[in-house]
């Protein structure tokens, strides 16, 4: 049983510079779901994907990010010309339609972002 | 709007000795989810129980149980006879899913910090 892998686990950029981060879902998954965790905090929600379809997003997400899930399968996060504050703990999430009673999420490993 | 509340920043307990976790929501939703997650220091997010509001039954599952009250919108989660390996941070967290967009996304407490003593 394969659970939600992300990559990279840790990432060291300078300020100004792009990331990109991939999420690979529980494999019969078609949510994918993305947060960010900053230092003392609960996460917090950033995007919705159902299937290739990205139907939600956060106020969080500002311009420099972009997500996709190209073919509906693994997921990546881009953040375009970093600030110090982009550093966090970015967690992907998966779960399975239907919804409802049965929406669970579960979490891959994150990647933590360092920007200095 | 949605929102959670752990009131309990740290806890620290010597091991065998039982714990418990305070949640409380708020909620303008009938119908809503509960969940507490386990995040150990790896970082990755456990899934610990979901509770769906118009289920008030309390559940066991080992040494953990959980005492779910709309009453006064709590959600506490029970550790008995603690060991080492609880140590984490928890967090409880809510969904009023789902959204216009159809998601179920997740609002989070602050969690709370357990260190079992040994």
């Amino acid at each position: 049983d394969t659970g939600v892998s992300q990559n990279p686990r840790h990432k060291i950029t300078k300020r100004g510079q792009n990331v990109t981060f991939r999420c690979d879902p529980i494999s019969e998954h078609n949510r994918l779901y993305w947060y960010r965790q900053t230092l003392g905090q609960g996460p917090e929600f950033l995007t919705y994907f159902q299937n290739e379809a990205q139907l939600e997003k956060s106020r969080l997400l500002s311009d420099r990010f972009s997500a996709e899930r190209p073919k509906g399968s693994f997921s990546t996060l881009e953040i375009q010309r970093t600030e110090q504050g982009d550093s966090a703990m970015y967690l992907c999430a998966s779960s399975l339609i239907p919804g409802g009673l049965k929406e669970t999420q579960y979490f891959g490993p994150g990647t933590r972002l360092l920007v200095l | 709007a949605q929102k959670v509340t752990q009131a309990q920043t740290e806890i620290s307990v010597v091991e065998k000795e039982d714990v418990t976790l305070d949640c409380v929501y708020e909620t303008r939703d009938t119908t809503y989810y509960l969940f507490w997650y386990k995040q150990p220091p790896s970082g990755e997010l456990v899934f610990l129980i979901r509770r769906n509001s118009f289920d008030e039954q309390n559940e066991i599952s080992g040494r953990y149980s959980w005492n779910f009250q709309k009453s006064t919108s709590s959600f506490n989660f029970t550790i008995t006879a603690s060991q080492v390996v609880d140590s984490a941070v928890y967090f409880c967290a809510l969904s009023e899913g789902p959204s216009g967009a159809g998601s179920y996304q997740l609002t989070f407490g602050k969690g709370t910090k357990l260190s079992v003593i040994p």
